[in-house]
């Protein structure tokens, strides 16, 4: 069983297209997170969730927007997709809030802008 | 604002050999510190997390790292290296009351014959 699953797995769009990435967890975890992965493998915080309640917004452009409809889910919908939107996104989950909590990690989802 | 350091873009290492895996931080107050391994196509593993207390953690796959406040850093190390072990390391630091974490820029070690 997956604890935290993301779909798709692959997105190749062209430009200006608005896609959607969708995560799931299955760990009874309170809080979710967007990190953005860019081609040199740095990782970046984008958002993060706490009980559907939006935390951290990290200066992400508008374009982006998270939507969590429950505890177990948080999707990423971007629009007008840009060149430099290429990256992987990985979602994650931890138990709480706090900077020491585990955060386990989705298997990414490879989004290639055209 | 808390920073984390990893000095060695690539690192390779002989089968059976010995590993350190360098990472510095910044942060004013203890940190929490992770290291997690990302193999290729994947999502990030946990491998060990530090948050108090001894200051050598043991982690999985018979990997450990030791917190040395004097010199801000949290080095992975590993005494005997698999070939299934190449993979990308990331070295991250968790703010005390804050839910981010912030990742170095990693280390790709590569397993040679």
């Amino acid at each position: 069983d997956t604890a935290v699953s993301q779909t798709p797995k692959y997105l190749v769009t062209q430009m200006g297209n608005d896609k959607s990435i969708k995560c799931e967890q299955n760990l009874g975890h309170d809080t979710m997170y967007w990190y953005k992965q860019d081609s040199k493998k740095f990782l970046k915080i984008m958002f993060s969730y706490n009980n559907k309640e939006l935390i951290i917004n990290e200066t992400v452009p508008n374009r982006f927007s998270p939507k969590s409809p429950d505890k177990a889910h948080l999707n990423l919908h971007i629009n007008s997709l840009e060149l430099g939107d290429s990256a992987v996104y990985f979602c994650a989950s931890s138990q709480d809030r706090g900077g020491g909590e585990t955060q386990y990690f989705g298997p990414g989802t490879r989004l290639l802008v055209l | 604002a808390q920073s984390v350091t990893q000095p060695d873009i690539h690192i390779t290492v002989s089968e059976g050999a010995s590993l350190e895996l360098r990472c510095n931080y910044s942060y004013g107050a203890t940190p929490y510190l992770f290291w997690y391994v990302q193999s290729p196509g994947q999502g990030l593993q946990l491998l060990l997390k530090y948050f108090s207390g001894d200051t050598l953690v043991q982690g999985i796959k018979g990997f450990e790292a030791e917190f040395k406040r004097s010199q801000s850093s949290f080095n992975l190390r590993k005494p005997s290296v698999h070939w299934s072990d190449a993979a990308e390391y990331f070295c991250a630091v968790g703010e005390t009351g804050f839910q981010k974490l912030v990742f170095g820029t990693g280390t790709r070690l590569l397993v040679s014959p």
